[in-house]
C-alpha cells in the first residue's frame, strides 16, 4: 500500500534562512512524487514533482527537492526562506502500480517564515 | 486555478438536507476527483471518474455520491448531511500524460449544523 508521511507539523523559519520540509514515502515499484502549496482559501497549487531522471528536482518560486531512493524521502528546500513561503505544503506519492494511479498526500505541514 | 471552478464557495446547511457541490473544468482532462481536507488529516479521496463512464469510490466514500455529467463536469452530493461531513471540498483534475499532476479548484467550505 502507497503512504506517505510529514513528521513535522509545523516548521519555523527566520527569513533568509535556508528551509527544509520532510517527507518520507512508501510505494510499490518506482514512485510519482510531489509537492503542493496552499496558501489560505486557496486550492492546492502544483510546485514541483519528481518522476523520473536527475534527483534534484527544481520548482515554482525558487523550491527544489531531492529524491532519496535509499532513504524513500522526498524533502522540500528552498536556499532562502520568504516571508511570502507561509503557507501549508503537502508531500504526494502515486505510482504506475497503484490502483487507478490516484494520488496519496500526506497530512501537511504548515510553514512559518518570520520576518 | 482558475481552469477548475466550484459553486458554492461556502455552504452552511443543517443535519439531514441534501447538498450538491459542483466542479467545472475548462483544462480539457479526462480524469476528476473528489477530496475532503480536514485539519491534520490533508487530503482524503472521495471518489474519481477517469471519462465519463468511469467512476470509483475513494477511501471515503461512504455519505457520498458523485455525477459525472460531461468531461468538464463532476458533481458530489451529500444525500444527508452529517455534522462530520464538515470540511473543505476540493475538486480536482489530472492529465495521464503529465505524469499525474494533480490541478485544484478553490475549494468548497461546507459547514452541517
Amino acid at each position: 500500500a502507497q503512504s506517505v508521511a510529514q513528521p513535522e507539523d509545523q516548521v519555523n523559519v527566520a527569513e533568509g534562512n535556508p528551509l527544509t520540509v520532510k517527507c518520507t514515502y512508501s510505494v510499490s515499484g518506482n514512485p510519482y512524487l510531489f509537492w503542493y502549496v496552499q496558501y489560505p482559501n486557496r486550492g492546492l497549487q502544483f510546485l514541483l514533482k519528481y518522476i523520473t531522471g536527475d534527483n534534484l528536482v527544481k520548482g515554482s518560486y525558487g523550491f527544489e527537492a531531492e529524491f532519496n531512493k535509499s532513504q524513500t524521502s522526498f524533502h522540500l528546500k528552498k536556499p532562502s526562506a520568504l516571508v511570502s513561503d507561509s503557507a501549508l505544503y503537502f508531500c504526494a506519492v502515486s505510482s504506475l502500480y497503484s490502483s487507478a494511479s490516484k494520488i496519496i498526500f500526506g497530512s501537511g505541514t504548515r510553514l512559518s517564515i518570520r520576518p | 486555478d482558475a481552469d477548475v471552478t466550484q459553486t458554492p464557495r461556502n455552504r452552511i446547511t443543517k443535519t439531514g438536507k441534501r447538498i450538491m457541490l459542483e466542479c467545472s473544468q475548462t483544462k480539457g482532462h479526462d480524469r476528476m476527483y473528489w477530496y475532503r481536507q480536514d485539519p491534520g488529516l490533508g487530503l482524503r479521496l472521495i471518489y474519481y471518474s477517469f471519462d465519463v463512464k468511469d467512476i470509483n469510490k475513494g477511501e471515503i466514500s461512504d455519505g457520498y455520491s458523485v455525477s459525472r455529467q460531461a468531461q468538464a463536469k463532476f458533481s458530489l452530493s451529500l444525500e444527508s448531511a452529517i455534522p462530520n461531513q464538515t470540511a473543505l471540498y476540493f475538486c480536482a483534475t489530472s492529465d495521464p500524460r503529465g505524469g499525474g499532476t494533480q490541478y485544484f479548484g478553490p475549494g468548497t467550505r461546507l459547514t452541517v449544523l
